[in-house]
């Protein structure tokens, strides 16, 4: 079974600072696909970024990037330049290869504040 | 040009009514999905279907009935509605997992479900 555990219920940063979400996750698949999920109070869920098992290199999108740890089943956010409009919550979520569908596995998510 | 659509956004009923929320995606995607939101903000999988089929259905009870009449529709029904029902439910679709299975999930704005 998938697991993803998100340990920080709650963050906060500066803005303009950087901050890190942490996530792990758990599976017996050798090929997957990681994701960050957004969740502004406006409800929407938004792709923010996401990552290839099998890709060494770490996946940027503009001011967010990841640190893929394989070995340690690890996939941070890394935020730079925060802005007022990155206050949401954070899913980090799982899918395998080997499932019959593209099910998504969610972790319990980070509440993220930025402090103007 | 609204991606995932789901209507209603809100939805206020009494204990035992039965209730259905659409959803609806003009992306040309194979496969769709329902997940819950609970009041912790933990997303949970409950349908998946591919092409009109069911793929997925993650012990949910029986009282809620995924109805997919086209592969562009995927609408949730739920009978006898319990207190615990109260949740925000989110419609997602992807392409399918032959064509691209790392594809992400979009998703709908979510209905959020009261029971009173």
């Amino acid at each position: 079974a998938q697991t993803v555990t998100q340990s920080q219920p709650e963050m906060s940063v500066q803005e303009a600072e950087t901050v890190t979400l942490s996530c792990t996750y758990d599976t017996s698949e050798s090929n997957y696909y990681l994701f960050w999920y957004k969740q502004p109070p406006s409800r929407q869920m938004i792709l923010v970024i996401r990552q290839e098992a099998y890709k060494q290199q770490n996946a940027t999108e503009n001011r967010f990037s990841v640190n893929f740890q394989k070995a340690a089943k690890s996939f941070s956010l890394k935020i730079s330049d925060s802005q007022l409009g990155d206050t949401a919550m954070y899913f980090c979520a799982f899918v395998g290869d080997q499932t019959g569908a593209n099910n998504l596995f969610f972790g319990t998510g980070t509440r993220l504040t930025v402090i103007p | 040009d609204t991606a995932v659509s789901q209507t209603p956004k809100y939805l206020v009923t009494q204990m035992g009514n039965d209730k259905s929320i659409k959803c609806e995606q003009n992306l040309g995607h194979d496969t769709m999905y329902w997940y819950k939101q609970d009041s912790k903000k933990f997303l949970k999988i409950m349908f998946s279907y591919n092409n009109k089929e069911l793929i997925i259905n993650e012990t949910v009870p029986n009282r809620f009935s995924p109805k997919s009449p086209d592969k562009a529709h995927l609408n949730l029904h739920i009978n006898s509605l319990e207190l615990g029902d109260s949740a925000v439910y989110f419609c997602a679709s992807s392409l399918g997992r032959a064509r691209s299975p790392n594809q992400p999930q979009h998703f709908g704005d979510g209905t959020r479900l009261s029971i009173l």
